[in-house]
């Protein structure tokens, strides 16, 4: 069974710039999360999908994040336009059953200069 | 605002010893526990789940839960090299069942 996949794994871009993070969640899993950890501090919650659904978008910090996950598949997480506070590792997690650990992807890490 | 909280380490054992992680959570209402294990630049992997109290065993980990306490902890037999890494505590949202809030993580060091 293929794992979560995120890409890119690096990214390094300019303050008012825009970036896409892209993750292929484990096929059938209906829930994909999206996570994020800046340096210094613990793992946070973004967000949630069920499906193409966002059932919870608590965690995003501002209106410069928007997510998406066409087709229930994989998702996108955008960032427009970039912060310096926006540095950090973004994780993307999927999960077959709500009763269970997630399986995380291996993060794609982003620098904003 | 819920909390878990960890002990940052780092926490260096020799091989052989046993590791003992421990984590504290803030949410009462929280049913459902993990520990995950992060190499360096790599993705939390989950090694232990446990959703009632008491003692849960798998292999060379045992997790243990105390919901009076609000305390989970973990620990490491036979600790290996390849133990070495940062271990992540993390509390399922009582009230949400699928929000995870984590610890900052533990740093574990194994000295052969």
């Amino acid at each position: 069974e293929a794992g979560v996949t995120q890409f890119p794994s690096h990214s390094v871009i300019e303050k008012g710039q825009t970036v896409t993070l892209r993750c292929d969640p484990i096929s059938g899993h209906d829930n994909l999360y999206w996570y994020r950890r800046v340096m210094g501090k613990e793992i946070k919650f973004l967000l949630h999908f069920v499906k193409e659904s966002k059932q919870d978008e608590s965690g995003m910090p501002n209106n410069r994040f928007l997510a998406e996950r066409t087709g229930g598949t994989y998702s996108t997480l955008k960032v427009q336009p970039a912060e310096l506070e926006d540095s950090g590792v973004y994780f993307c997690a999927s999960s077959g059953n709500l009763d269970y650990g997630y399986t995380f992807g291996s993060g794609t890490r982003l620098t904003v200069v | 605002q819920k909390e878990v909280e960890q002990n940052s380490g780092p926490l260096s054992v020799p091989e052989g010893a046993i590791a003992s992680l421990n984590c504290t959570y803030s949410d009462r209402v929280s049913q459902s526990f993990f520990w995950y294990r992060q190499y360096s630049g790599k993705s939390p992997e989950l090694i232990m789940s446990i959703y009632s109290n008491g003692d849960k065993e798998d292999g060379r980990f045992t997790a243990q839960l105390n919901k009076a306490s609000q305390y989970v902890s973990l620990l490491i037999r036979d600790s290996q090299p390849s133990d070495s890494a940062t271990y992540l505590c993390a509390v399922k949202d009582g009230g949400s069942n699928y929000k995870l809030t984590f610890g900052k993580g533990t740093l574990l060091t194994v000295n052969p």
